[in-house]
């Protein structure tokens, strides 16, 4: 069965602290995974990885992708308050144009001023 | 200048009613969805299509009917409801897959039956 898996669920944590968020997956035909963060409402895109080793950043966050272990870490570098937010990891998989993700159940994660 | 916009935020409606979830996207996109997210925020695909044709038709119950009038729309139809159908819907627009930015999402409509 395809899935994706987070960890931690929430993670408490204080302001300037550095977080690392876990994504494993298990699909067939993958085809990139995707980070979102979604506070009250719509989750919004951060990262969207499909290269092992390769990290993409932006700002204080920062994501790489191991293809060979089947797992992406999100790291948030100098929390802020600004930062405390559901984050969801997705992966785009199958054959085809479809664009079909399967999410993870989430990490929620608070920052503490 | 909304990319998603999904109507109405929010519907409170009683057992056995029918109600309609309304999307559009001005993006250009050629794909849209609907997700279903639960009280634990897990997310979970109903529904998609690619320019009106259905092409990702989930294990939904058969009380929940997307129509596509044009690839800029994608309505989403619920007969008979039920308290488990109280969740958040998400529309979602991409193009060509899942694109170079993934999905853009709408802000969702918090159903809540009773």
């Amino acid at each position: 069965e395809d899935k994706v898996v987070q960890s931690p669920l929430s993670l408490v944590v204080h302001e300037g602290d550095t977080v690392t968020l876990n994504c494993s997956y298990e699909v067939t035909n993958f085809r990139s995974l995707l980070w979102y963060k979604q506070e009250k409402k719509a989750p919004t895109f951060l990262f969207m990885l499909t290269s092992s080793g390769i990290e993409k950043k932006s700002g204080r966050l920062s994501s790489i992708l191991d293809k060979k272990e089947l797992f992406s870490i999100l790291n948030i570098t100098a929390t802020q308050t600004g930062d405390s937010a559901v984050y969801l990891c997705a992966v785009a998989f199958g054959s085809g144009n479809t664009g079909k993700l399967i999410f993870g159940q989430g990490t929620t994660l608070q920052v503490k001023p | 200048d909304t990319a998603v916009s999904q109507t109405p935020k929010y519907l409170v409606t009683q057992m056995g009613n029918d109600k309609s979830i309304k999307c559009e996207q001005n993006l250009g996109h050629d794909t849209m969805y609907w997700y279903k997210q639960d009280s634990k925020k897990f997310l979970k695909i109903m529904f998609s299509y690619n320019n009106k044709e259905l092409i990702i038709n989930e294990t939904v119950p058969n009380r929940f009917s997307p129509k596509s009038p044009d690839k800029a729309h994608l309505n989403l139809h619920i007969n008979s409801l039920e308290l488990g159908d109280s969740a958040v819907y998400f529309c979602a627009s991409s193009y060509r897959g899942t694109g170079n930015n993934g999905y853009t999402f709408g802000s969702g409509t918090r159903l809540t039956v009773v």
